[in-house]
């Protein structure tokens, strides 16, 4: 099936660090969404991107959708404890209408007070 | 303030015994998922709805697993009978999608654990 590569698996870094991760796949997308989920909890929605180019903020998080629509990525500046969490990236297959999304493997972020 | 809900939000039981879960979508929201989260697999979708008709449900072993939505406000995931290889953590994520908009809101979800 059709396949997110989301990178880095996991990351461990120093608060006020910046952080970066992407997504990519061999197949094109029209919908780009960034999750972040907290131990227990449901992920939470971010941030969307619909336009190939698109750059959107959210605070301290920006993310991406990529010129070719086969990638996005999400960096999040100035790192805080609260930041901790798995990030997930999912996109929307261009040859899809049905809102069915894929979801990539997840970015674990831990942070170092 | 507008949130999937999800029902319960443990369950721990034996082998064999029939599980029932439940999902409130965000009022006014058209379409439901229905999604199994586990370390080995990550998120996979297991079935979803629109309109209540169910869309797809191919990533649901059917011998044991069966998803319904009685009503615009109620989506039931049950297994009969269930495995240890169940044991995971069930989210219901809903949605309004459209030819442009496909974000998806998830609830809680459920942690079941079948022993």
């Amino acid at each position: 099936g059709q396949q997110l590569n989301q990178s880095p698996q996991s990351m461990f870094i120093q608060e006020g660090e910046d952080v970066s991760m992407n997504c990519t796949s061999s197949s094109i997308f029209n919908t780009w969404l960034w999750y972040k989920q907290d131990p227990g909890e449901g992920p939470v929605l971010l941030i969307a991107l619909y336009k190939a180019g698109e750059l959107t903020s959210n605070g301290r998080l920006t993310a991406q959708f990529g010129i070719t629509r086969k990638d996005s990525f999400l960096n999040i500046s100035a790192s805080i404890p609260s930041d901790v969490g798995i990030y997930f990236c999912a996109g929307q297959l261009i040859s899809s209408n049905t809102g069915k999304l894929i979801f990539g493997q997840g970015t674990t972020l831990q942070v170092k007070p | 303030d507008a949130r999937v809900t999800q029902t319960p939000r443990h369950k721990v039981t034996e082998m064999g015994q029939e599980v029932t879960m439940r999902c409130q979508p965000i009022l006014g929201h058209n379409t439901v998922f229905w999604y199994r989260q586990t370390m080995m697999q990550g998120l996979e979708l297991l079935a979803y709805f629109r309109n209540r008709a169910p869309l797809d449900d191919s990533g649901m072993p059917k011998d044991r697993f069966s998803a319904e939505m009685p009503d615009a406000t109620l989506a039931t995931l049950k297994i009969q009978p269930s495995e240890p290889r169940d044991s995971a953590v069930y989210f219901c994520a809903s949605g309004s999608p459209d030819r442009i908009y496909n974000e998806q809101f998830f609830g809680p979800g459920t942690r079941l654990t079948v022993l």
